[in-house]
């Protein structure tokens, strides 16, 4: 079975903090990628790494960063929280190549105060 | 953008009816996928449909797709408590980047 796992399901951070959120697949996928979650505005893509070192911005990059410097890792940065930044990621990895299929990871709620 | 969007936003059913949700999008695609999301969890895949299929079936789950009218429609039958969730359409573009609407969330009362 395939496995995304994100390193915390619950986490409060203060104003200003640098937060870090670990994503880690075990599949081999070429892509990656991070999501925010907020009710009514679904899946907003952050940012998606197609390869090792690789990366593109999605459609709400402003305030974060990413890393993946191993196949597997895939890290999203809060250069320094804010409360605006509140809510629930989600990290998924999929194949290049075939349909694309997606696996998620079961989510981070982040709570900045 | 090619964003799908589910329709309705949320849907209540008793136990055993059928449940429909629809989807609609912008532009061309290879194919649409339906992810399953249970409360405060993350989305798993439900079933895809290639742009060449008009149907498809995967246990209580039917979709259909209409590229005509560019919109496509998930069937649960038969539907449990269980099966509550809200539900996502997904349109993939270039590295496989996938866009997600908003969802619907359907309620199946016991």
């Amino acid at each position: 079975d395939v496995k995304v796992t994100q390193s915390s399901r619950y986490l409060v951070k203060r104003t200003g903090e640098k937060v870090f959120l670990e994503c880690v697949q075990d599949m081999d996928h070429e892509n990656m990628f991070w999501y925010r979650q907020d009710p009514g505005l679904g899946l907003r893509l952050i940012y998606f790494s197609y390869d090792v070192k690789m990366k593109e911005k999605g459609d709400i990059p402003e305030g974060y960063s990413v890393s993946r410097e191993k196949k597997e890792r895939f890290s999203l940065i809060l250069e320094s929280a804010s409360t605006n930044q509140t809510s629930m990621y989600l990290c998924a990895s999929s194949f290049s190549r075939g349909p694309g299929e997606q696996y998620f990871g079961p989510g981070t709620r982040l709570t900045v105060t | 953008s090619q964003q799908g969007e589910e329709d309705p936003q949320a849907l209540s059913i008793q136990e055993g009816e059928n449940a429909t949700m629809n989807c609609s999008y912008k532009t061309s695609i290879n194919n649409l996928q339906w992810y399953r999301q249970n409360s405060g969890r993350g989305l798993v895949h439900l079933i895809l449909i290639r742009s060449n299929e008009r149907e498809k079936h995967s246990g209580r789950l039917r979709v259909t797709l209409d590229t005509s009218k560019k919109s496509s429609s998930l069937l649960i039958t038969a539907s449990r408590a269980a099966d509550t969730a809200s539900y996502f359409c997904a349109t993939p573009s270039y590295f496989n980047k996938f866009y997600f609407g908003s969802g619907t969330k359907l309620n199946v009362k016991p």
